[in-house]
């Protein structure tokens, strides 16, 4: 199994800035995503962590406003950019530790911008 | 693409009870599913998944699905909920994208339970 710690938990933000959330996994990991739950909705994947190369993101997320890092094998950040209130919502980390295996989701961040 | 639907957005069940949530999917070939419970402010917990074998899979807190090929469903069953079981059910089909799997999620099932 694999524990997620996500940070910061809940934020808000001013319109126009921008913020970076940590999420780190207590085993190394083979592939790490990104969630966007809007609130009321379901989850939504916003790109593909790979460690060593550049983020694989879904239709409908670019990497200008989503750039996402992934230095190692157990941590990945995600920046929401030039954040509007449609940018509100639950951020979520989710690792899966190999072919076949479960995914494992971190707690969520809850982001409000204001 | 894959899909899952969740038909009932909301159900409400006595303690007790008897619980089914349903769920269809969509996928071209043999899907992983999953179902997924959210508490309110907490991440999702896995609650049980079907890559292969039986149709039948016991989860945690003595959940069960049944995958039907036929029916393209994996319904989530539980023989007497408790009060903690309030929360959010997510059912989830996991498609290789390379070397990845990527989920796709059902829009959800919320469950109260009344005392």
């Amino acid at each position: 199994s694999a524990v997620i710690s996500q940070k910061p938990s809940r934020d808000i933000c001013q319109r126009g800035t921008s913020l970076t959330i940590q999420c780190q996994v207590d085993s190394q990991v083979t592939m790490m995503f990104w969630y966007r739950q809007q609130p009321g909705q379901s989850l939504t994947l916003i790109a593909t962590a790979n460690q060593g190369s550049e983020a694989t993101y879904e239709s409908g997320f670019v990497i200008d406003k989503f750039p996402i890092s992934r230095p190692n094998l157990t941590f990945s950040t995600l920046t929401v950019s030039n954040m509007s209130p449609e940018d509100s919502s639950i951020y979520l980390c989710s690792a899966e530790t190999g072919s076949g295996s479960e995914a494992f989701f971190g707690q969520g961040t809850r982001l409000t911008v204001v | 693409a894959q899909s899952v639907t969740q038909p009932d957005i909301h159900i409400t069940v006595s303690e007790g009870a008897s619980l089914e949530l349903r769920c269809n999917y969509s996928y071209g070939a043999t899907p992983y599913l999953f179902w997924y419970v959210q508490s309110p402010g907490q991440g999702l917990q896995l609650l049980l998944k079907y890559f292969s074998g039986d149709t039948l899979v016991q989860g945690i807190k003595g959940f069960e699905a049944e995958f039907k090929r036929s029916q393209s469903s994996f319904n989530l069953r539980k023989p007497s909920v408790h009060w903690s079981d309030a929360a959010e059910y997510f059912c989830a089909v996991g498609a290789l994208s390379g070397s990845a799997r990527q989920l796709t999620f059902g829009s959800g099932t919320q469950l109260t339970v009344l005392p």
